[in-house]
């Protein structure tokens, strides 16, 4: 299983964009990027995801380089409720997510 | 549709004794997977079930076991419990086995070993 870096912190302004990287330099073919995030030790929330092509949906946007060894989570409009820990991982067909540290989004008023 | 539902949400034991904790995926969901979850170690996957058959396992000792049934739902076993095992255990289902999409989670059963 491919393995994911990421920043372990980052802040926000409210209202704000926010870009969150993640470097997944050893992904193999088949295997999709995700995002999850997790709030106050809730369970984990999907948030996107995607294998070659940049992703929208109502929650965020997902944009993978095109050498896909790196890609970009984003936020257009960062809200208080945003702050959570948000985790990328690459995955297959299978449950198994390796999960790494994560990025704390701190977002502030 | 109800969510990955996930019993009990706490509990207290002590060491040595065993706990069993419960997962009932979303209806229709047939794989269902485990993490457990500490400060020191994060995110760990324990094990994933598809169709009552183990089809991953993580690097976790003997004591940890599961299984599923043939509605889906599926428990896990710790035995003889050490104060490390305190966490949060999450469960986690999706559709099926080659399944890409996503894997919901339930709210998590979090255990406390005194």
């Amino acid at each position: 299983d491919a393995k994911t870096t990421q920043p372990p912190s980052m802040d926000c302004a409210e209202g704000r964009a926010a870009n969150l990287p993640c470097n997944h330099s050893t992904i193999s073919g088949n295997e999709y990027v995700y995002w999850y995030r997790q709030i106050h030790s809730q369970g984990p929330q999907y948030i996107i995801h995607g294998l070659k092509n940049n992703e929208t949906n109502e929650m965020a946007s997902l944009i993978i380089t095109e050498d896909r060894k790196s890609s970009t989570l984003i936020l257009p409009h960062a809200t208080l409720r945003d702050t959570a820990v948000y985790y990328c991982i690459v995955r297959w067909n299978t449950g198994k997510l390796i999960f790494g540290q994560g990025t704390t989004l701190q977002v502030k008023p | 549709k109800a969510g990955v539902t996930q019993t009990p949400r706490y509990l207290i034991k002590t060491r040595g004794q065993q706990v069993t904790l419960s997962c009932s995926p979303i209806s229709g969901h047939r794989s269902v997977s485990w993490y457990q979850q500490t400060p020191g170690q994060g995110l760990q996957f324990l094990f994933e079930y598809f169709s009552e058959t183990q089809r991953n396992k993580g690097n976790f000792p003997g004591r940890f076991s599961g299984r599923q049934f043939s509605n889906s739902r599926s428990e896990m076993n710790v035995s003889t419990l050490e104060l490390g095992d305190s966490a949060l255990y999450l469960c986690a289902s999706s559709l099926g086995q080659s399944y890409t999409g996503e894997l919901f989670f339930g709210e998590g059963s979090r255990l406390t070993v005194l």
